[in-house]
């Protein structure tokens, strides 16, 4: 068990419709991370948080946005949903990205089906 | 713009032997991290192992080691005495030094590979 909650473990739903994945992180970390995993295909880089503000940014599409709260746990929205969106979304933490040997720790994902 | 390329799609190992996975990556830094991740069938992400660039030494965890080769570019993956537990896709992944992602607001994301399914025949 890395410490890290993902929530739902599963989501259907339909296109043009609008969801929220949740993510808390382990006890202590500061920093978290989202990632999809599409079919077949590593794992790319959406966001990053630092202790409530955004650190750095991939190539999220402006359909989906994020947020960490002041209790640390994170927040991802989609909307608009695209079928091509039906992907593993996974949230990772780490203490501080101060500490670059510092690993990311994963949660189990949340497998989100938009059909 | 830093790349991680795992030329390997597939591999396959018979129990107890020995497999190289391969990984390149792409940069212009001198200073930086790499990691290699499992990702069994329950498609959870493991660390397996991490390396320090200004490490010389190879780092090693058990059945697991690297090959780090800073000139080549090189961070392969040696799995000794392969285990049906191993079975797994592999990724490898690079991250950057702390004053370089401060510069280009990097912060500690992980860059990864597009993976290696490694199968483990009994």
């Amino acid at each position: 068990d890395s410490g890290v909650t993902q929530t739902p473990k599963h989501l259907i739903t339909a296109t043009g419709q609008r969801v929220t994945l949740r993510c808390s992180p382990r006890s202590g970390d500061l920093s978290v991370y989202w990632y999809q995993q599409s079919l077949d295909q590593g794992l790319q880089f959406l966001i990053q948080y630092y202790n409530g503000e955004e650190r750095a940014k991939g190539n999220i599409l402006e359909r989906f946005s994020a947020q960490q709260f002041p209790d640390l746990h994170s927040e991802l929205n989609l909307s608009s949903l695209e079928l091509g969106d039906s992907a593993l979304y996974f949230c990772a933490s780490s203490p501080s990205d101060r500490v670059p040997n510092s690993p990311l720790h994963f949660g189990n994902g949340t497998r989100l089906t938009v059909t | 713009a830093q790349t991680v390329t795992q030329s390997q799609p597939e591999m396959s190992v018979q129990e107890a032997e020995t497999v190289t996975l391969s990984c390149t990556y792409d940069t212009s830094e001198s200073d930086y991290y790499l990691f290699w991740y499992k990702q069994p069938p329950s498609r959870q992400m493991i660390l397996v192992i991490r390396q320090e660039a200004y490490k010389q030494q190879n780092a090693t965890e058990n059945r697991f080691s690297v090959n780090f080769q800073k000139a080549a570019k090189s961070f392969s993956l040696k799995i000794s005495d392969s285990q049906l537990g191993d079975a797994a896709m592999y990724f490898c992944a690079y991250r950057f030094s702390i004053p370089v992602s401060m510069i280009y607001n990097q912060g500690g994301k992980l860059i990864f590979g597009q993976g290696t399914e490694l199968s483990v025949k009994p």
